[in-house]
């Protein structure tokens, strides 16, 4: 079993649909969280970083940690086709020194 | 200006070859790595080096020799090419070998391997 777990998709969606997003991970020690967008033929980007359990708010996006049930989401409010991209999410402990990232969810808005 | 830069963006080799692969970054920072992504997006950390100094090493073939020069540039030599060698490439960098730190991409460089 994978230390994240991400729905691989695809997800199409309307545009002005609210997305969301899901990982679960499995590694108690896990605190800091991040979520990445990544275009075809182009690097990961960050979007958001949150560290343990709660939400953070950056425009239309949304993160959304919750330690207890060990699930991380990212909600995207009014969905543009420019959002159109794969989104991984990443986790690491305070000790190890490498990022665990998910197998990421490619996602299409559709105009 | 590029915060990560990596070069070349695309390598098609013969099997059996043997190819590098640079990268630099301008942001300041003393860690940078070597991830592997295969057809299914899923990204693999393959080294990890914090001030020169070698502090992630995977279980990857020996025919790959990572190096850095210096805390801008890390290389990644390939001997021997193979198949399975053909993913993508990606040099990411981050503040401080501890970990929770964010890390930056550069854009990759696609390996073919003929």
């Amino acid at each position: 079993q994978k230390e994240v777990e991400q729905d691989p998709g695809p997800l199409s969606v309307p545009e002005g649909a609210i997305v969301s997003l899901n990982c679960t991970y499995s590694n108690s020690a896990f605190q800091y969280f991040m979520w990445y967008r990544q275009y075809s033929r182009k690097g990961p980007e960050l979007l958001m970083y949150t560290y343990s359990s709660g939400n953070k708010e950056d425009g239309r996006f949304t993160a959304q940690v919750d330690k207890s049930s060990k699930y991380i989401s990212l909600f995207i409010r009014d969905s543009q086709p420019s959002d159109s991209a794969t989104y991984l999410c990443a986790s690491s402990s305070g000790s190890a020194r490498q990022l665990t990232f998910g197998s990421g969810t490619q996602l299409t808005v559709l105009p | 200006d590029t915060a990560v830069s990596q070069t070349p963006k695309y390598l098609v080799t013969q099997m059996g070859n043997d190819k590098s692969i640079k990268c630099e970054q301008n942001l300041g920072h003393d860690t940078m790595y070597w991830y592997k992504q295969d057809s299914k997006k899923f990204l693999k950390i393959m080294f990890s080096y914090n001030n020169k100094e070698l502090i992630i090493n995977e279980t990857v073939p020996n025919r790959f020799s990572p190096k850095s020069p210096d805390k801008a540039h890390l290389n990644l030599h390939i001997n021997s090419l193979e198949l399975g060698d053909s993913a993508v490439y990606f040099c990411a960098s981050s503040m401080g070998g501890a970990s929770g730190q964010p890390q930056h991409f550069g854009d990759g460089t696609r390996l073919s391997i003929l």
